[in-house]
Protein backbone atom coordinates (compact mmCIF):
# COMPACT_ATOMS: atom_id res chain seq x y z
CA UNK A 1 0.00 0.00 0.00
CA UNK A 2 0.97 3.72 -0.36
CA UNK A 3 0.40 4.44 3.11
CA UNK A 4 2.01 1.66 5.60
CA UNK A 5 0.33 0.94 8.66
CA UNK A 6 1.61 -1.98 11.32
CA UNK A 7 -0.79 -4.72 10.30
CA UNK A 8 -1.86 -5.30 14.28
CA UNK A 9 -1.35 -4.05 17.65
CA UNK A 10 -3.06 -4.93 20.47
CA UNK A 11 -3.67 -3.48 24.29
CA UNK A 12 -5.51 -4.28 27.56
CA UNK A 13 -8.54 -2.94 28.42
CA UNK A 14 -8.49 0.79 30.22
CA UNK A 15 -4.76 1.41 28.49
CA UNK A 16 -4.00 2.97 25.22
CA UNK A 17 -2.97 2.53 21.69
CA UNK A 18 -1.33 4.28 18.55
CA UNK A 19 -2.06 3.21 14.89
CA UNK A 20 0.80 4.76 12.89
CA UNK A 21 0.54 5.66 9.29
CA UNK A 22 3.81 6.14 6.85
CA UNK A 23 3.48 7.87 3.84
CA UNK A 24 5.47 9.88 1.50
CA UNK A 25 5.99 13.83 -0.61
CA UNK A 26 3.25 12.81 -2.71
CA UNK A 27 0.34 12.24 -0.14
CA UNK A 28 0.94 12.93 3.33
CA UNK A 29 4.17 14.99 2.58
CA UNK A 30 2.43 17.24 0.30
CA UNK A 31 0.04 18.94 2.33
CA UNK A 32 -2.92 16.41 1.71
CA UNK A 33 -4.86 15.21 4.73
CA UNK A 34 -5.05 11.85 6.43
CA UNK A 35 -8.74 10.45 7.37
CA UNK A 36 -9.20 7.60 9.57
CA UNK A 37 -11.93 4.69 9.56
CA UNK A 38 -12.85 1.84 12.19
CA UNK A 39 -14.00 -1.27 10.18
CA UNK A 40 -15.59 -4.43 11.86
CA UNK A 41 -16.11 -7.82 10.24
CA UNK A 42 -18.56 -8.39 7.87
CA UNK A 43 -19.71 -4.09 7.72
CA UNK A 44 -18.31 -1.26 5.18
CA UNK A 45 -15.62 1.30 6.63
CA UNK A 46 -16.97 4.18 9.45
CA UNK A 47 -15.39 7.24 9.16
CA UNK A 48 -13.67 8.07 12.79
CA UNK A 49 -11.13 11.21 12.01
CA UNK A 50 -11.54 13.28 9.09
CA UNK A 51 -8.97 16.19 8.65
CA UNK A 52 -6.22 14.82 10.49
CA UNK A 53 -7.68 15.57 14.04
CA UNK A 54 -11.79 16.21 13.57
CA UNK A 55 -14.24 13.71 15.14
CA UNK A 56 -17.66 13.48 13.45
CA UNK A 57 -20.35 13.59 15.68
CA UNK A 58 -21.06 10.72 17.75
CA UNK A 59 -17.41 9.44 17.96
CA UNK A 60 -15.84 9.09 21.27
CA UNK A 61 -13.34 11.61 22.12
CA UNK A 62 -10.79 8.86 23.09
CA UNK A 63 -10.35 8.71 19.32
CA UNK A 64 -7.88 11.47 18.29
CA UNK A 65 -5.53 11.92 15.30
CA UNK A 66 -2.39 13.74 14.42
CA UNK A 67 -0.25 14.63 11.47
CA UNK A 68 2.92 15.85 11.33
CA UNK A 69 5.14 15.71 7.63
CA UNK A 70 4.95 12.05 5.99
CA UNK A 71 3.18 10.47 8.97
CA UNK A 72 0.21 10.69 10.71
CA UNK A 73 -1.24 8.58 14.21
CA UNK A 74 -4.24 7.48 15.29
CA UNK A 75 -4.66 7.35 19.24
CA UNK A 76 -6.78 5.48 20.98
CA UNK A 77 -7.23 5.71 24.90
CA UNK A 78 -9.54 3.91 27.24
CA UNK A 79 -9.43 0.84 25.11
CA UNK A 80 -12.99 -0.85 25.16
CA UNK A 81 -13.51 -4.08 23.86
CA UNK A 82 -15.83 -2.29 21.21
CA UNK A 83 -12.67 -0.96 19.81
CA UNK A 84 -11.96 -4.34 18.43
CA UNK A 85 -11.59 -3.68 14.84
CA UNK A 86 -10.29 -3.11 11.76
CA UNK A 87 -8.46 0.62 11.02
CA UNK A 88 -7.29 2.12 7.94
CA UNK A 89 -5.78 5.68 6.91
CA UNK A 90 -6.63 7.21 3.86
CA UNK A 91 -5.13 10.25 1.72
CA UNK A 92 -4.41 11.24 -1.27
CA UNK A 93 -1.47 10.59 -3.75
CA UNK A 94 -1.04 13.31 -6.14
CA UNK A 95 1.45 11.13 -8.29
CA UNK A 96 -1.27 8.26 -8.32
CA UNK A 97 -3.60 11.16 -9.21
CA UNK A 98 -5.42 8.39 -6.81
CA UNK A 99 -7.26 8.61 -3.61
CA UNK A 100 -5.02 6.29 -1.46
CA UNK A 101 -5.79 3.87 2.03
CA UNK A 102 -2.93 2.32 4.06
CA UNK A 103 -3.09 -1.45 4.33
CA UNK A 104 -5.09 -1.55 7.57
CA UNK A 105 -4.25 -2.31 11.15
CA UNK A 106 -5.73 -4.61 13.36
CA UNK A 107 -6.50 -3.96 16.97
CA UNK A 108 -7.08 -6.69 19.42
CA UNK A 109 -7.91 -5.62 22.90
CA UNK A 110 -6.12 -8.55 25.13
CA UNK B 1 -29.48 9.40 8.28
CA UNK B 2 -27.72 9.49 4.77
CA UNK B 3 -27.79 5.21 3.55
CA UNK B 4 -26.47 3.37 0.88
CA UNK B 5 -26.97 0.54 -0.32
CA UNK B 6 -25.23 -1.54 -3.21
CA UNK B 7 -27.12 -3.95 -5.17
CA UNK B 8 -26.16 -6.43 -8.40
CA UNK B 9 -24.85 -9.80 -9.27
CA UNK B 10 -22.70 -11.90 -7.00
CA UNK B 11 -21.66 -13.98 -9.59
CA UNK B 12 -19.59 -12.45 -12.89
CA UNK B 13 -17.92 -14.60 -15.62
CA UNK B 14 -14.37 -13.83 -16.64
CA UNK B 15 -14.19 -11.10 -19.48
CA UNK B 16 -17.94 -9.97 -18.61
CA UNK B 17 -19.22 -6.91 -17.29
CA UNK B 18 -19.30 -6.43 -13.73
CA UNK B 19 -22.53 -3.74 -12.70
CA UNK B 20 -23.32 -2.74 -9.73
CA UNK B 21 -25.87 -0.08 -8.71
CA UNK B 22 -26.02 2.10 -5.34
CA UNK B 23 -29.03 3.84 -4.31
CA UNK B 24 -28.91 6.58 -1.89
CA UNK B 25 -31.49 7.40 0.83
CA UNK B 26 -31.37 10.47 2.92
CA UNK B 27 -29.48 12.83 0.53
CA UNK B 28 -30.12 13.61 -2.68
CA UNK B 29 -27.30 12.76 -5.21
CA UNK B 30 -28.34 16.28 -6.99
CA UNK B 31 -27.52 17.99 -4.23
CA UNK B 32 -24.36 19.69 -5.33
CA UNK B 33 -22.24 19.26 -2.03
CA UNK B 34 -20.68 15.99 -2.82
CA UNK B 35 -18.95 13.26 -4.85
CA UNK B 36 -19.93 9.75 -4.81
CA UNK B 37 -17.63 6.86 -4.83
CA UNK B 38 -17.04 3.37 -5.75
CA UNK B 39 -14.30 1.01 -3.60
CA UNK B 40 -13.39 -1.88 -3.37
CA UNK B 41 -12.16 -4.52 -0.73
CA UNK B 42 -10.21 -7.81 -1.78
CA UNK B 43 -10.77 -10.68 0.54
CA UNK B 44 -8.97 -10.27 3.50
CA UNK B 45 -7.27 -7.35 1.86
CA UNK B 46 -7.31 -3.18 2.33
CA UNK B 47 -9.39 -0.91 0.45
CA UNK B 48 -9.10 -0.03 -2.68
CA UNK B 49 -10.44 3.44 -4.44
CA UNK B 50 -12.02 2.57 -8.02
CA UNK B 51 -13.21 6.09 -8.76
CA UNK B 52 -16.00 8.61 -8.13
CA UNK B 53 -18.58 10.60 -9.97
CA UNK B 54 -20.53 14.25 -9.33
CA UNK B 55 -24.18 14.26 -9.93
CA UNK B 56 -23.56 16.13 -13.38
CA UNK B 57 -21.82 13.09 -14.72
CA UNK B 58 -18.43 14.45 -14.50
CA UNK B 59 -16.03 11.38 -13.02
CA UNK B 60 -12.60 10.54 -11.56
CA UNK B 61 -11.24 7.10 -11.92
CA UNK B 62 -8.54 5.37 -10.75
CA UNK B 63 -5.55 5.68 -13.24
CA UNK B 64 -4.84 1.87 -12.66
CA UNK B 65 -8.71 0.66 -13.80
CA UNK B 66 -9.67 3.53 -15.87
CA UNK B 67 -9.47 1.52 -19.15
CA UNK B 68 -12.13 -0.71 -17.75
CA UNK B 69 -14.05 1.58 -15.92
CA UNK B 70 -17.59 3.52 -16.74
CA UNK B 71 -19.90 5.03 -13.93
CA UNK B 72 -23.06 6.87 -14.48
CA UNK B 73 -25.61 8.48 -12.15
CA UNK B 74 -29.61 8.96 -12.28
CA UNK B 75 -30.53 11.70 -10.09
CA UNK B 76 -34.20 11.01 -10.52
CA UNK B 77 -34.05 7.34 -9.02
CA UNK B 78 -31.06 9.03 -6.62
CA UNK B 79 -29.20 6.40 -7.93
CA UNK B 80 -25.49 6.14 -9.42
CA UNK B 81 -23.66 2.97 -11.10
CA UNK B 82 -20.21 0.95 -11.98
CA UNK B 83 -19.17 -0.95 -14.51
CA UNK B 84 -16.27 -2.42 -14.89
CA UNK B 85 -15.39 -4.28 -18.32
CA UNK B 86 -13.47 -7.51 -19.03
CA UNK B 87 -13.17 -8.82 -15.24
CA UNK B 88 -10.67 -11.47 -14.47
CA UNK B 89 -10.61 -13.65 -10.57
CA UNK B 90 -8.30 -10.17 -9.84
CA UNK B 91 -11.66 -8.57 -9.57
CA UNK B 92 -12.83 -10.39 -7.03
CA UNK B 93 -14.07 -8.12 -4.21
CA UNK B 94 -16.32 -6.80 -1.79
CA UNK B 95 -17.57 -3.42 -3.32
CA UNK B 96 -18.67 -0.66 -1.10
CA UNK B 97 -20.56 2.83 -2.26
CA UNK B 98 -20.06 5.53 -0.26
CA UNK B 99 -20.54 9.25 0.02
CA UNK B 100 -17.60 11.39 -0.83
CA UNK B 101 -15.72 13.21 -1.20
CA UNK B 102 -17.19 16.87 -0.48
CA UNK B 103 -16.96 19.23 -3.09
CA UNK B 104 -15.38 21.47 0.04
CA UNK B 105 -13.13 20.73 3.21
CA UNK B 106 -11.84 17.54 3.98
CA UNK B 107 -11.93 14.81 1.65
CA UNK B 108 -13.09 11.70 3.54
CA UNK B 109 -16.02 9.46 3.01
CA UNK B 110 -18.39 10.15 5.45
CA UNK B 111 -21.46 7.31 4.59
CA UNK B 112 -21.08 3.28 2.61
CA UNK B 113 -23.03 0.79 2.27
CA UNK B 114 -22.56 -2.76 3.55
CA UNK B 115 -20.82 -3.63 0.75
CA UNK B 116 -21.51 -6.34 -1.55
CA UNK B 117 -19.14 -9.27 -2.63
CA UNK B 118 -18.82 -9.72 -6.29
CA UNK B 119 -16.87 -13.15 -6.79
CA UNK B 120 -15.38 -13.81 -10.81
CA UNK B 121 -15.66 -17.27 -11.76
CA UNK B 122 -16.32 -19.54 -14.72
Amino acid sequence: SVLTQPPSVSGAPGQSVTISCTGSSSNLGANYDVHWYQQFPGTGPKLLIYGNNNRPSGVPDRFSGSKSDTSASLAITGLQAEDEADYYCQSYDSSLSASVFGGGTRLTVL
Amino acid sequence: QVQLQESGPGLVKPSQTLSLTCTVSGDSIGNYGHFWSWIRQHPGKGLEWIGYIYYSGSTYYNPSLKSRLDMSVETSKNQFSLKLRSVTAADTATYYCARGPPLAGAAAYDHWGQGTLVTVSS
